[in-house]
């Protein structure tokens, strides 16, 4: 059964410091990845996604893809207060399998 | 302007009540999808559809049953609720299946079904 983890947090780190954010999958048929933010009581939002192995980079966010390790990591440079929120790393395949979330971990950045 | 737009907001009923969630996108989209969002704020996938046909059909009881009159709608209504049944439900739409990379799901604002 396919499991996407993540640490539930919450990571602290102090405003201007690099917030890192880390997901690990069990099926080795995922193909893409996806990084969602969640602010409290609304509805995630994409902040990235990433399909090849290695850094993909976007502002402040590097997502980070290790297909060979079942890894996939986001960073957020420069962390500000407004990235307090939680984050979804999700999992999707070519197989006709369906999109899987990660519990989120829950990130607050202390000014 | 609301791309991904879900009514009610807020749903409170009783145990054994059946209620109906609507979503609508009007971004040109061909799937849509609900996810179910409990309290420990696990986000579970529950149906997706392409062009009005079912493609996916997680593991959900059948109180729950998706109706896609036309691509840019779709209802899920539910019989007989429970306690647990209490959660925050979400529609969301992409171009593409979710069976190729790269696609992304825009979300609706979701709507939070209380059951008492």
């Amino acid at each position: 059964q396919k499991e996407v983890e993540q640490n539930s947090g919450p990571l602290s780190v102090p405003e201007g410091a690099i917030a890192s954010l880390n997901c690990t999958y069990s099926d080795r048929g995922s193909q893409s990845f996806f990084w969602y933010r969640q602010y409290s009581g609304k509805s995630p939002e994409l902040i990235m996604f990433i399909y090849s192995n290695g850094d993909k980079e976007d502002g402040r966010f590097t997502a980070q893809l290790n297909k060979a390790s079942q890894y996939v990591s986001l960073l957020i440079r420069d962390s500000q207060p407004s990235d307090s929120a939680t984050y979804l790393c999700a999992v999707n395949n070519n197989y006709g399998q369906n999109f899987v979330f990660g519990p989120g971990t829950r990130l607050s950045v202390l000014p | 302007d609301t791309a991904v737009s879900q009514t009610p907001k807020y749903l409170v009923t009783q145990m054994g009540n059946d209620k109906s969630i609507k979503c609508e996108q009007n971004l040109g989209h061909d799937t849509m999808y609900w996810y179910k969002q409990d309290s420990k704020k696990f986000l579970k996938i529950m149906f997706s559809y392409n062009n009005k046909e079912l493609i996916i059909n997680e593991t959900v009881p059948n109180r729950f049953s998706p109706k896609s009159p036309d691509k840019a709608h779709l209802n899920l209504h539910i019989n007989s609720l429970e306690l647990g049944d209490s959660a925050v439900y979400f529609c969301a739409s992409s171009q593409l299946p979710s069976t190729l990379p790269g696609d992304e799901q825009y979300f609706g604002p979701g709507t939070r079904l209380t059951v008492t």
